[in-house]
């Protein structure tokens, strides 16, 4: 199986922070990955698909990048309602999804 | 608008059956691949299996490979998880999520609210 790696893990920001989560797949995935938000106690939320194409209704802040075994979610300016966990996801064969990273109001 | 409702989760004893349901709504649901994704308490999403719009592709995770079987039922808008030979570690919320394709793109665009099974003696 292909193995998804999140970094970081957990992540401490302030409102209107750039923030960059890393995700790399064991081995090539082509452009077969997916981004979700996760907030407490509910279901995840598909921000990001095809690596770079934004969910309809997601903001515009949000954007995603990458290729091959590397990808990256961007959000441009933190939001409050940002805080959350968020995991990417690869489409290429058996879905597998990465551990997650948390990211924390600082 | 899409509404994903499971059900059929609860309390069950280690080796025991149980099966889940998925009611779908807000969409033309035979047009649509749907899957189960579960999420242990406190740790991440974990796929499950997925079923293609006319039930001809099907994959399981090799963790529920042999034990667990997905089907649905397009006349009644419902997916389903035959979960047998239930182990500690199947303890999760089990989510309903369907896919952005009728084929397998993999993209899970909805998810319901998810319902809890505890495997425990």
């Amino acid at each position: 199986d292909i193995q998804m790696t999140q970094s970081p893990s957990s992540l401490s920001a302030s409102v209107g922070d750039r923030v960059t989560i890393t995700c790399r797949a064991s081995q090539s995935i082509s452009s077969y990955l997916n981004w979700y938000q996760q907030k407490p106690g509910k279901a995840p939320k598909l921000l990001i698909y095809a690596a770079s194409s934004l969910q309809s209704g997601v903001p515009s802040r949000f954007s995603g990048s990458g290729s091959g075994t590397d990808f990256t979610l961007t959000i441009s300016s933190l939001q409050p309602e940002d805080f959350a966990t968020y995991y990417c996801q690869q489409s290429y064969s058996t879905p597998v999804f990465g551990q997650g990273t948390r990211l924390e109001i600082k | 608008e899409v509404q994903l409702v499971e059900s059929g989760g609860g309390l069950v004893q280690p080796g025991r059956s149980l099966r889940l349901s998925c009611a779908a709504s807000g969409f033309t649901f035979d047009d649509y691949a749907m899957h189960w994704v579960r999420q242990a308490p406190g740790k991440g999403l974990e796929w499950v299996s997925g079923i293609s719009w006319n039930s001809g592709s099907i994959g399981y995770a090799d963790s529920v490979k042999g034990r667990f079987t997905i089907s649905r039922d397009n006349a009644k808008n419902s997916l389903y998880l035959q979960m047998n030979s239930l182990r500690a570690e199947d303890t999760a919320l089990y989510y309903c999520a369907k896919d952005m394709g009728s084929g397998w793109t993999g993209y899970f665009d909805y998810w319901g609210q998810g319902t809890l099974v505890t495997v425990s003696s």
